[in-house]
């Protein structure tokens, strides 16, 4: 089965440099990835996804980087805020299967 | 606003007692799903519908159960068969069955066994 583990598991970046939180999965017939961020205490919010024909796609100040031939998920914060401390989860699924999600990376900016 | 709605955000329980927590969703979702998280780790997948009248045990069933007899509706029933049930509860919809797309997620439900 997939499994979706996190390079590190807490990050910490002075605020106005930017971000970069990295993630592996295992399925190389995963399609689908999404960056999850979460607040203490609350539900996890979508920020951005990324489907396996593409290889990246950018949002408001966020990146995501898909490198299939390493099986390899990026997602890159520009100029990071210290709003943007919470914790982010990527998330991978298969062909319409349910969702995996990784075990996170604490993002925590220094003012 | 349309979302997912959560109850109770706190929950206290005795050992050897059922509780059920809500999840109402007003998005007109097909499909909606149960994790749950625990310090340090991802959030593991329970139950999860597709349709309603029809659900499918997620990586962590065991202990747990589910109905859906509405499509805005989709409570979990924590046993007293889960041995370990203190944890962070979050409920999840999407609009079209099948992990296509994003996840929306409710405020969570914190479940504490004294």
């Amino acid at each position: 089965g997939e499994s979706v583990g996190l390079h590190l598991p807490t990050l910490s970046v002075q605020e106005g440099d930017n971000s970069i939180i990295n993630c592996a999965y295992s399925n190389s017939a995963s399609d689908y990835f999404i960056w999850y961020k979460q607040e203490s205490g609350k539900g996890p919010q979508f920020i951005i996804d990324i489907r396996s024909n593409m290889d990246k796609r950018q949002g408001q100040r966020v990146t995501v980087l898909l490198n299939k031939t390493v099986k390899h998920l990026s997602l890159q914060i520009a100029a990071t805020q210290p709003g943007d401390s919470a914790v982010y989860f990527c998330a991978v699924s298969t062909s319409y299967d349910k969702v995996i999600f990784g075990p996170g990376t604490s993002l925590s900016v220094i003012p | 606003d349309g979302g997912i709605t959560q109850s109770p955000k706190y929950l206290f329980r005795k050992e050897g007692q059922n509780v059920t927590l809500s999840c109402e969703q007003n998005l007109n979702h097909d499909a909606m799903y149960w994790y749950r998280q625990d310090p340090g780790q991802g959030l593991r997948l329970i139950y999860y519908s597709q349709i309603v009248n029809d659900f499918q045990k997620g990586d962590i069933a065991e202990g747990y159960s589910v109905s859906r007899e509405k499509k805005e509706s989709f409570p979990l029933t924590v046993t007293s068969a889960q041995k370990n049930p203190t944890a962070f509860y979050l409920c999840a919809s999407s609009l079209l069955a099948g992990a296509t797309g994003e996840l929306f997620f409710g405020e969570g439900s914190r479940l504490t066994v004294l």
